[in-house]
């Protein structure tokens, strides 16, 4: 079946320095692909999201890329900041259908 | 504010006792999904309806049932709780225009 791979699964990165999550999916069909982040006991929340008739997007410290060629997506965030400690998801449209293939999580880590 | 709401946000039930998880919105999206969720992991889809058509995911147990009564309400049926269905249990709304997902609090399930 289609499936969505995320690495890493934990990242720790020093405060204001960047931090980069990768995805990979397998449907060549998948045409949303959205960013969700999701802080301990709360529910998640989309903080960006990519159609596959764009090559990147950006708001504010944070951006995605999206290579069609490659089937593969990725979360750029900019200074962190220690507000930015949270679980992030990936997910991809299955084909152009409005659910979801979610991947795996990557819990990101702020070092003061 | 237009919204996702479950009630209630904690819910402590007996093994084998039924429970009934709620879930509205005032966003008048057309797609409800319920997910279930265990200690970060992704979000597992459970089922999700598409104005009154029910759809299930494969490998959802039996156990979990599933109402839409109108387009703001939503029901989770477990009809007989076991430890391992001990999770929270995210409900989501989205519309088929826009695919982004709007989910609730969540509901917390203890299963003593």
């Amino acid at each position: 079946g289609e499936n969505v791979e995320q690495h890493p699964s934990t990242l720790s990165v020093q405060e204001g320095d960047s931090a980069v999550i990768k995805c990979t999916y397998s449907d060549s069909a998948s045409n949303y692909f959205p960013w969700y982040k999701q802080e301990l006991g709360k529910r998640p929340q989309l903080i960006i999201d990519i159609r596959s008739n764009v090559g990147e997007k950006k708001d504010q410290r944070i951006a995605v890329t999206l290579n069609k060629t490659a089937k593969h997506f990725s979360l750029h965030i900019t200074e962190t900041q220690p507000e930015d400690s949270a679980v992030y998801f990936c997910a991809a449209s299955v084909g152009s259908n409005y659910q979801l293939i979610w991947g795996a999580g990557t819990k990101l880590i702020i070092k003061p | 504010d237009a919204m996702v709401i479950q009630n209630p946000r904690y819910q402590v039930t007996q093994f084998g006792k039924p429970v009934t998880l709620s879930c509205s919105q005032t966003l008048n999206h057309n797609v409800m999904y319920w997910y279930q969720q265990k200690s970060s992991q992704a979000p597992k889809l459970l089922f999700h309806y598409y104005d009154k058509d029910f759809n299930n995911e494969a490998d959802t147990p039996d156990n979990f049932q599933s109402r839409r009564p109108n387009t703001s309400f939503c029901f989770l049926d477990i009809r007989s709780p076991g430890l391992g269905d001990a999770a929270m249990y995210l409900c989501a709304t989205s519309s088929t225009d826009y695919y982004e997902q709007y989910f609730g609090p969540g509901t917390r399930l203890t299963v003593t």
